[in-house]
């Protein structure tokens, strides 16, 4: 069983539209998760983090967390072509000795004209 | 740019060869890391160092040696690799909050990028 679970994609959606991207994880000890937006050759950067129940947004950004479901998602409103990327969902369990993060294979998404 | 860097951006090295990824960081961390990312793969972390001591050694073959002299540097040391290594290696940053016993921000756990070395195993 993967540890964090995301649909490859690619998700297309048209500019302007709101793009949803989804993630469950297994690890009911994950207690910070953490969306990364990477393009095609470059490294992973941080778009999100969350670690309360709930919602937090941040520009056109929305991240939702419900630890109940064990499920976190990213949503991206008025998306643009630049936000063609493939997103990382990444969870981290607090051990006291770094910070270990579980990644998903990432959701490949494309805004499309 | 993050803050983290690494050298080279790119490798080719031969099976029987001996090299050594760089990484830097200039962001005050105290936890370093190394991950493999391949194609259609997650993000497999490999090695992870706090306050330059090694906590995590993630199942990694010994033809990969990691290093950290101080706080702010890390290598990975590669030798006698084979084909199937060939990829994209990551160097992360971040603060370890609970072992530096800092006061805890959220913030402090997020783990921040170099741009990769990709490497390609003749």
């Amino acid at each position: 069983q993967k540890e964090v679970e995301q649909n490859s994609g690619p998700l297309s959606v048209p500019e302007g539209a709101i793009a949803s991207l989804n993630c469950t994880y297994s690890d009911r000890g994950s207690q910070s998760f953490f969306w990364y937006r990477q393009y095609s050759g470059k490294s992973p950067e941080l778009i999100m983090f969350i670690y309360s129940n709930g919602d937090k947004e941040d520009g056109r950004f929305t991240a939702q967390l419900n630890k109940a479901s064990q499920y976190v998602s990213l949503l991206i409103r008025d998306s643009q072509p630049s936000d063609s990327a493939t997103y990382l969902c990444a969870v981290n369990v607090l051990t006291g000795g770094g910070n270990k993060l579980t990644f998903g294979t990432g959701t490949q998404l494309k805004v499309e004209l | 740019e993050t803050g983290v860097t690494q050298t080279p951006r790119h490798l080719v090295m031969g099976m029987t060869n001996k090299k050594s990824l760089k990484c830097e960081q200039h962001l005050g961390h105290n936890a370093m890391y190394w991950y493999k990312q391949s194609a259609k793969k997650p993000l497999e972390l490999m090695f992870v160092y706090s306050l330059e001591e090694r906590v995590e050694n993630n199942s990694v073959p010994s033809r990969f040696s990691p290093e950290c002299p101080n706080s702010s540097h890390l290598f990975l040391h590669l030798h006698t690799l084979q084909p199937e290594d060939s990829a994209l290696y990551l160097c992360a940053s971040s603060q370890d909050w609970v072992r530096g016993l800092m006061h805890h921000v959220r913030d402090q756990e997020t783990q921040y990028f170099g741009p990769g070395t990709r490497l390609l195993v003749l």
